[in-house]
């Protein structure tokens, strides 16, 4: 069975920084890209970052770059995204999400972590 | 503001069938047959339900199917059913900066 679970949120303060961490299961991790994608409480779906199955391409959403980081460790089979000079815009709840197909198309979904930034 | 443009709302009785639009341009929708869909009940994490503009998962009940014309691309759900009530994305890739592009989202009511 597939698995995604995401950990790392919290409370931070605008200009604050945090990590999060994916933790991959039931299939070969390091087959696939992943993706992060952002919900803002009450609000629709936004497309964050992604990174190839072997970390040769990676791209951003505007409105983080230069401030997000995505990564991946295949051995550990995690997916990590760390975010600095975070915003109050960031506050959302952030979803890992497996490519399938590389269109992109997210096939599996973590529970999502909540990260609230705010002084 | 969203890149691709939906509905805010829709609504059908059970048993009947709706559609909900996904506009965007030709770098994103009409350039590419890259349209997904996505089911989102409250609180939960959004379900593929069609990707590739027609191609529906494993697993996915065939009263959802999707299409496109144009710049747009149509998500229809034929006999509405209680459990459909939820919001629905469109997603497409995108040759802009960016790699990928959601729509604002569409509630479904299910009357």
């Amino acid at each position: 069975e597939v698995q995604l679970v995401e950990s790392g949120g919290g409370l931070v303060k605008p200009g604050g920084s945090l990590r999060l961490s994916c933790a991959a299961s039931g299939f070969t991790f390091s087959s696939y890209s992943m993706n992060w994608v952002r919900q803002a409480p009450g609000k629709g779906l936004e497309w964050v970052s992604s990174i190839s199955s072997s970390s040769s391409y990676i791209y951003y959403a505007d409105s983080v770059k230069g401030r997000f980081t995505i990564s991946r460790d295949n051995a550990k089979n995690s997916l990590y995204l760390q975010m600095n000079s975070l915003r109050a815009e960031d506050t959302a709840v952030y979803y890992c999400a497996r490519d399938v197909t590389g269109d992109p198309t997210f096939d599996y979904w973590g529970q999502g972590t909540l990260v609230t930034v705010s002084s | 503001q969203s890149a691709l443009t939906q509905p805010a709302s829709v609504s059908g009785s059970p048993g009947q069938s709706i559609t909900i639009s996904c506009t965007g341009t030709s770098s994103d929708v009409g350039g590419y047959n890259y349209v997904s869909w996505y089911q989102q009940h409250p609180g939960k994490a959004p379900k593929l339900m069609i990707y590739d503009v027609s191609n529906r998962p494993s697993g996915v009940s065939n009263r959802f199917s999707g299409s496109k014309s144009g710049n747009t691309a149509s998500l229809t759900i034929s006999g509405l059913q209680a459990e459909d009530e939820a919001d629905y994305y469109c997603s497409s890739y995108t040759s802009s900066s960016t790699l990928e592009v959601f729509g604002g989202g569409t509630k479904l009511t299910v009357l």
